[in-house]
């Protein structure tokens, strides 16, 4: 079946560092790739998200790029803030359904 | 647009007992989707619905727990008796998408969940 696989976390950054959480999936046919992020006591909400291979999703400054070849989809931000701590979900989407399937999640801490 | 709504916000059951879980979608969103999500973990999919039939239940451990959305609006999870393993945040979503309709990709708007803990 379908799956995705983060990095483990936590991640702790310090303010203005670069960020990369690694995503890679398996799944049949052409998936769908996203990122959701939950804030602390936030329900979880869309980030980000590409439909096809080599598509990029942008949003709030953070950036992920849809490899097809590498199946991955990995999550990037150049200067991360103390207000981007929160989790972080990669995500997919497939079959006739569009059934969503999760990562486990990537903890992020920015310290001042 | 008003959110996805759930309620309660927190529960705190002893286990054997039963508890029930309410789930408002956005207005005109087809599909509804319930995950169970531990702590540490990313959301498990118990149960999608597309209006008010299920499409998958392949992950609901059906001798405890049930789902079901009637008119295909709201919809209740109820899980009867509790374990002490069901201690977890219940997150409700929806979705717009429809099978065979192709609307770009499915976007899930989740409330904002329900904290179990069984005791």
């Amino acid at each position: 079946g379908d799956s995705v696989t983060q990095m483990e976390g936590p991640v702790t950054l310090s303010e203005e560092a670069f960020l990369t959480i690694n995503c890679t999936y398996t799944a049949t046919g052409y998936p769908s790739l996203f990122w959701y992020v939950q804030y602390p006591g936030e329900g979880l909400q869309l980030l980000l998200k590409a439909t096809k291979a080599d598509d990029k999703g942008s949003n709030k400054g953070f950036e992920a790029t849809y490899r097809k070849e590498t199946t991955s989809f990995h999550l990037e931000k150049g200067s991360v803030q103390v207000s981007d701590s929160a989790v972080y979900f990669c995500a997919l989407t497939s079959g006739g359904y569009q059934k969503v399937t999760f990562g486990t999640g990537t903890k992020l801490q920015v310290i001042p | 647009e008003a959110g996805v709504a759930q309620s309660p916000r927190y529960k705190i059951i002893e286990k054997r007992q039963s508890v029930a879980f309410w789930c408002n979608p956005i207005s005109g969103h087809a599909t509804l989707y319930w995950y169970q999500q531990i702590l540490g973990q990313g959301p498990k999919l118990l149960i999608q619905f597309q209006n008010n039939g299920v499409v998958d239940d392949s992950q609901l451990p059906k001798d405890r727990f049930s789902a079901e959305r009637l008119k295909g609006v709201d919809s209740t999870l109820k899980i009867q008796p509790a374990k002490l393993e069901d201690s977890a945040v219940y997150l409700c979503a929806s979705s717009s998408q429809r099978q065979g309709v192709s609307s770009g990709a499915n976007v899930l708007t989740f409330g904002a969940g329900s904290r179990l803990t069984v005791l």
